[in-house]
C-alpha cells in the first residue's frame, strides 16, 4: 500500500465548475499536510498548507480529518490555468516530506 | 519567494559516465537540502537528505556510493549519479529549507537525465 494515495484522475473539470478530490496517508505521525501543484515537466510549487480546522485560499478550499486520515482539496470556479497536477504531501517531521503519485485535473473550455 | 537553482536542467549521457547535478539557494542559506527522484506518472520519492558540513542521509534503497552527495556549503548541495545507466534515468529535484524561519522547502527547476 503507498504511504500517501491519490485518484490519478484525470478530473475533466468544465471551465467555472468545481472539482474536489482526496487523499488518504498512512502515517498517524504525520505532522503537518500540503497540497502541491506540479505542472508537466516541471518541479512542484506549494499550492497551501492544510489545516486541521480547514482552510481557504481564494477559489481553493482544503479539509484535514486526522481520525480518517484524509486531505481534501476542492477548486471553485475553475479556470484554464488550473489544469496541473496536484500532490498531496506529508510532512513527517525533520523536513522529510512523503509525496502522493498526483490528481491530474484538466480544465477545458 | 525564496529560489533555488538546478544545473544543468538537461542531460543526456552514455551509458557508465558519471554525471553531476548542483543545487543552489540563491537567496537563502539552506542548512538542509533535500535530492528527490521522480519516474514517469509517479510521486516524487526522497533519496536523500543533505546537511552542510556533514554526510548525507540516505533512504533505504538508495545506494550511497551510486549517487554521491556533496553538501560543502550553506548555498550548494551536489549529487553525482556515478556508472549511470539508462534504469537511472528520471526527473531529480533537489530542496532547500531555510536554516530559520519557518523551515520552508523551496524546490529547484528539476533535472531532466537521461542515458542511452
Amino acid at each position: 500500500r503507498k504511504e500517501v494515495e491519490q485518484d490519478p484522475g484525470p478530473f475533466n473539470v468544465p471551465e467555472g465548475a468545481t472539482v474536489a478530490f482526496n487523499c488518504t496517508y498512512s502515517n498517524s505521525a504525520s505532522q503537518s499536510f500540503f497540497w502541491y501543484r506540479q505542472d508537466c515537466r516541471k518541479e512542484p510549487k506549494l499550492l497551501m498548507s492544510v489545516y486541521s480546522s480547514g482552510n481557504e485560499d481564494g477559489r481553493f478550499t482544503a479539509q484535514l480529518n486526522r481520525a480518517s486520515q484524509y486531505i481534501s482539496l476542492l477548486i471553485r470556479d475553475s479556470k484554464l490555468s488550473d489544469s496541473a497536477t496536484y500532490l498531496c504531501v506529508v510532512n513527517l517531521g525533520w523536513g522529510k516530506l512523503q509525496f502522493g503519485a498526483g490528481t491530474q485535473v484538466v480544465v477545458t473550455p | 519567494g525564496a529560489v533555488v537553482s538546478q544545473h544543468p536542467s538537461r542531460v543526456i549521457c552514455k551509458s557508465g559516465t558519471s554525471v553531476k547535478i548542483e543545487c543552489r539557494s540563491l537567496d537563502f542559506q539552506a542548512t538542509t537540502m533535500f535530492w528527490y527522484r521522480q519516474f514517469p506518472k509517479q510521486s516524487l520519492m526522497l533519496m536523500a537528505t543533505s546537511n552542510e558540513g556533514s554526510k548525507a542521509t540516505y533512504e533505504q534503497g538508495v545506494e550511497k556510493d551510486k549517487f554521491l552527495i556533496n553538501h560543502a556549503s550553506l548555498t550548494l548541495s551536489t549529487l553525482t549519479v556515478t556508472s549511470a545507466h539508462p534504469e537511472d534515468s528520471s526527473f531529480y529535484i533537489c530542496s532547500a529549507r531555510e536554516a530559520r524561519g519557518e523551515y520552508t522547502q523551496y524546490f529547484g527547476p528539476g533535472t531532466r537525465l537521461t542515458v542511452l
